[in-house]
């Protein structure tokens, strides 16, 4: 019954190597994000996806690659690992629009991915 | 460019005590503002989304007002307990749909 969940919740890598990580959600929302969360605890968002089509993509380097398989899915790759990619990722989503006796764009998170890169 | 401020960066209080966590921004043109917690090695938890249309939500012992005319918001929490330290996340929502968070307030609660 999880909302949003991701694979694996721990990564360790070498400097160098390619590594994905996967998202999903059953929550029937339309849009999908990457958020990095760095060393200091600060959150920032990096992709959005909404109904498979990229609409938000931050100042983020090419070496991240977001794929969109369908509505539910929002996997992240990576190549070219670099030390300073190390942190934690969070998967998110929100259903756009007003929702039956809800608030619209609210955004539920997945539990992250601890990255490491050495 | 939208910037979010939390204050105080860390809060220790005693068990039972009513606290307010603050928020501002510094753009007034945001479509929502959302209260995360986030407790340690873990994911964030969705407390209260306010719309730019409202005033204040609740949801049990939190209340959350937003005053977006001043570009701020608080968080109260009543009779505070234990179970409530955790890392308190203000985000806004900004024009073109990103979520601009704030660094947080680490709260602990003392029993």
């Amino acid at each position: 019954d999880t909302a949003v969940s991701q694979t694996p919740k721990y990564l360790v890598t070498q400097m160098g190597n390619d590594k994905s990580i996967k998202c999903e959600q059953n929550l029937g929302h339309d849009t999908m994000y990457w958020y990095k969360q760095d060393s200091k605890k600060f959150l920032k968002i990096m992709f959005s996806y909404n109904n498979k089509e990229l609409i938000i993509n931050e100042t983020v380097p090419n070496r991240f690659s977001p794929k969109s398989p369908d509505k539910a899915h929002l996997n992240l790759h990576i190549n070219s690992l670099e030390l300073g990619d190390s942190a934690v990722y969070f998967c998110a989503s929100s259903r756009t629009g007003k929702v039956a006796g809800g608030s619209y764009n609210e955004q539920f998170f997945g539990p992250g991915t601890r990255l490491t890169v050495l | 460019k939208q910037e979010v401020t939390q204050i105080p960066a860390a809060l220790s209080v005693p068990e039972g005590e009513n606290l307010v966590l603050n928020c501002s921004f510094t753009d007034s043109a945001i479509y929502n503002l959302q209260w995360f917690r986030q407790d340690p090695g873990k994911g964030l938890t969705s407390l209260l989304l306010i719309q730019s249309s409202q005033r204040e939500q609740t949801s049990g012992r939190l209340n959350a007002s937003l005053d977006k005319s001043s570009g701020r918001s608080t968080l109260y929490i009543a009779a505070s307990q234990p179970g409530d330290s955790a890392t308190y996340l203000c985000a806004v929502m900004d024009s073109s749909y990103k979520l601009i968070f704030g660094s947080g307030t680490r709260l602990l609660v003392r029993p």
